[in-house]
């Protein structure tokens, strides 16, 4: 069966980077893109990025431009993505998602991120 | 960026009632979007997708229907299960966007 596992919640200072995994399995990984979407406390669901497992392909919303790195590595199946000048408003749940197409139809657990000094 | 007004942003029901959650593209997206119902704690779970196609697994009291800038997903029989917050998300071009949420709760 499909399933994406998650590293674990992580607590960074505001100004670092946090590096979160999202490992595969049950499907060709390389067939399908990576989604990760966010959810800050309180709030709704925000898009943070797209990753074809097939060629490296990316795309960013533009308020992440250049704080976001979205990266696979296939031998283990892993998509992983990273954020770097951490602020207070990225604390948030991470999660990952395959992308079948048009839509996500399976979803990793989540990431906890917290950013505090 | 295309904006998704979704509405409302809560809503009280009972079980068995029918409920409607609308959503509102700023701009024609076909048929583009995608429901999500939300637990806390839980990931997201995909309800429908392309407008009106039941996500396999989902129970067939939900259906969602639209065209265009106007979406609606329907419960038509609400069961326990089914308290959660629903999201619409579009997908006509990047940046992906969701609606701000409905929050369903009981009565």
């Amino acid at each position: 069966q499909v399933q994406l596992m998650q590293s674990g919640a992580e607590v960074k200072k505001p100004g670092a980077s946090v590096k979160v995994s999202c490992k595969a399995s049950g499907y060709t990984f390389s067939n399908y893109g990576v989604n990760w979407v966010r959810q800050a406390p309180g709030q709704g669901l925000e898009w943070v990025g797209w990753i074809s497992a097939y060629n490296g392909n990316t795309n960013y919303p533009q308020k992440l431009q250049g704080r976001v790195t979205m990266t696979t590595d296939t031998s283990t199946s892993t998509a992983y993505m990273e954020l770097r000048s951490l602020r207070s408003d990225d604390t948030a749940v991470y999660f990952c998602a395959r992308r079948y197409g048009d839509y996500d139809d399976y979803w990793g657990q989540g990431t906890l991120v917290t950013v505090s000094s | 960026d295309i904006q998704m007004t979704q509405s409302p942003s809560s809503l009280s029901a009972s079980v068995g009632d029918r409920v409607t959650i609308t959503c509102r593209a700023s701009q024609n997206i076909h048929s583009y979007v995608n429901w999500y119902q939300h637990k806390p704690g839980k990931a997201p779970k995909l309800l429908i997708y392309a407008a009106s196609t039941l996500q396999s697994g989902v129970p067939s009291r939900f259906s969602g229907s639209g065209s265009g800038t106007d979406f609606t997903l329907t419960i038509s029989s609400l069961q326990p299960e089914d308290f959660a917050t629903y999201y619409c998300q579009q997908n006509y071009m990047p940046p992906i966007t969701f609606g701000q949420g409905t929050r369903l709760e009981v009565k």
